[in-house]
């Protein structure tokens, strides 16, 4: 069973501060990982993707690739009010189209 | 970019009725995509459609169907509602030929109660 895993939270951070937000996958030959932000009550929306080992930035947003330990992560610099949400991880394989989706990661920004 | 359009953000239904969710996009994405949403599960795959005529059942077929007879619609049927179909569901779309290595993208969302 592949499975894709993340913390619930809430994870509380403080306005300006850093957003840590995590995901480990247990599937070995996942080839994609992304990152999608859903307001409550709406549809997830791409922050980002990222196929290779190391980071990728975007702006205020930096993901993390370690493809040894299985994990990929998500920096949000200069946390906004606004970045408050449900940060989803979804990881694909290498031989069809579906994703195996995380629960989600609750982040609270607090002014 | 991407349009994908779901026709209701809340429907209201009751057990036993049929009940139809349709989905449209404007980018003639081959690839579309049906999923339910529940507090603490993330997104479960329901069915998948890769062309027209064409589908492959997801992680939780049982209880519904899906028809695609044109490239830009597909639509999500419960053939006897019940009220653990009581959820969020999604609609998303994928561009031709790109596999998992491209992203998903997403309709608004349907809010369906049942009753």
């Amino acid at each position: 069973q592949k499975e894709v895993e993340q913390n619930s939270g809430p994870l509380s951070v403080p306005e300006g501060a850093i957003a840590s937000l995590n995901c480990t996958y247990s599937d070995r030959g996942s080839q994609s990982f992304f990152w999608y932000r859903q307001y409550s009550g709406k549809s997830p929306e791409l922050i980002m993707f990222i196929y290779s080992n190391g980071d990728k930035e975007d702006g205020r947003f930096t993901a993390q690739l370690n493809k040894a330990s299985q994990y990929v992560s998500l920096l949000i610099r200069d946390s906004q009010p606004s970045d408050s949400a449900t940060y989803l991880c979804a990881v694909g394989g290498d031989s069809n189209y579906q994703l195996i989706w995380g629960a989600g990661t609750k982040l609270i920004i607090k002014p | 970019d991407v349009k994908v359009t779901q026709s209701s953000r809340y429907l209201v239904k009751r057990t036993g009725e049929k009940v139809f969710l349709e989905c449209v996009q404007d980018m003639d994405h081959e690839n579309m995509f049906w999923y339910r949403q529940d507090p603490g599960l993330g997104l479960r795959l329901i069915y998948f459609s890769y062309d027209v005529k064409m589908k492959e059942k997801g992680d939780i077929p049982e209880g519904y169907s899906v028809s695609r007879e044109k490239k830009e619609r597909f639509s999500l049927i419960l053939e006897s509602a019940s009220t653990n179909q009581t959820s969020m569901y999604l609609c998303a779309s994928l561009a031709p030929g790109q596999g998992v290595n491209q992203p998903q993208h997403f309709g608004d969302g349907t809010r369906l109660s049942i009753l």
